[in-house]
């Protein structure tokens, strides 16, 4: 069965710390992963991926994808109290238009 | 700016009551999508269209039904409301073809009683 698998489910830092959040996938025709960044109203899109190997950067975060190992990290520096968020993965596959998601990682950053 | 509108933030409905959620997007998208979105759960697709009168069932379509009778409007239809579809509805529109990203409304959040 076709699946995303997020983890950790919830993660608690402080202010400045760096947290790298795990996303793996088992799908039958990949296309590309995808990481949003969920707050209190709808996903907003941080980054697309669909090569392994090539880092992707905006700012203090960014990601990359394995596609031989089946997953991919994202990574946020220097973390900030407006870090805080649900982190949701998603993979889109070939041949239809659908998307699967993970249940998200939920990180706390304290002050 | 893209933008996708939904109706309503938020609704509250009785069970046996018939919902519609009525999602619009200015950007030209031919694919739209309703999740629903649950704690625990993440996103699940409910349906999703990728032209004008053209649907097709996501993951989890029981009980709901949509239209999309013009290319900017996507409806998400509970023809009799229970307590179990309270929650999160989100839609989304993208353009067709490869890699493309989605774009999400605000949300509906649904409260069934």
């Amino acid at each position: 069965e076709d699946k995303v698998v997020q983890s950790p489910l919830s993660l608690v830092v402080h202010e400045g710390d760096t947290v790298t959040l795990n996303c793996s996938y088992e799908v039958t025709n990949f296309r590309s992963l995808l990481w949003y960044k969920q707050e209190k109203k709808a996903p907003t899109f941080l980054f697309m991926l669909t090569s392994s190997g090539i880092e992707k950067k905006s700012g203090r975060l960014s990601s990359i994808l394995d596609k031989k190992e089946l997953f991919s990290i994202l990574n946020i520096t220097a973390t900030q109290t407006g870090d805080s968020a649900v982190y949701l993965c998603a993979v889109e596959e070939y041949n239809n238009n659908d998307m699967r998601f993970g249940a998200g990682t939920r990180l706390t950053v304290k002050p | 700016d893209v933008k996708v509108t939904q109706s309503s933030r938020y609704l509250v409905k009785r069970t046996g009551e018939k919902v519609f959620l009525e999602c619009v997007q200015d950007m030209d998208h031919e694919n739209m999508f309703w999740y629903r979105q649950d704690p625990g759960l993440g996103l699940r697709l409910i349906y999703f269209s990728y032209d004008v009168k053209m649907k097709e069932k996501g993951d989890i379509p029981e009980g709901y039904s949509v239209s999309r009778e013009k290319k900017e409007r996507f409806s998400l239809i509970l023809e009799s409301a229970s307590t179990n579809q309270t929650s999160m509805y989100l839609c989304a529109s993208s353009f067709a073809g490869p890699s493309y990203e989605q774009y999400f409304g605000p949300g509906t959040r649904l409260t069934v009683t």
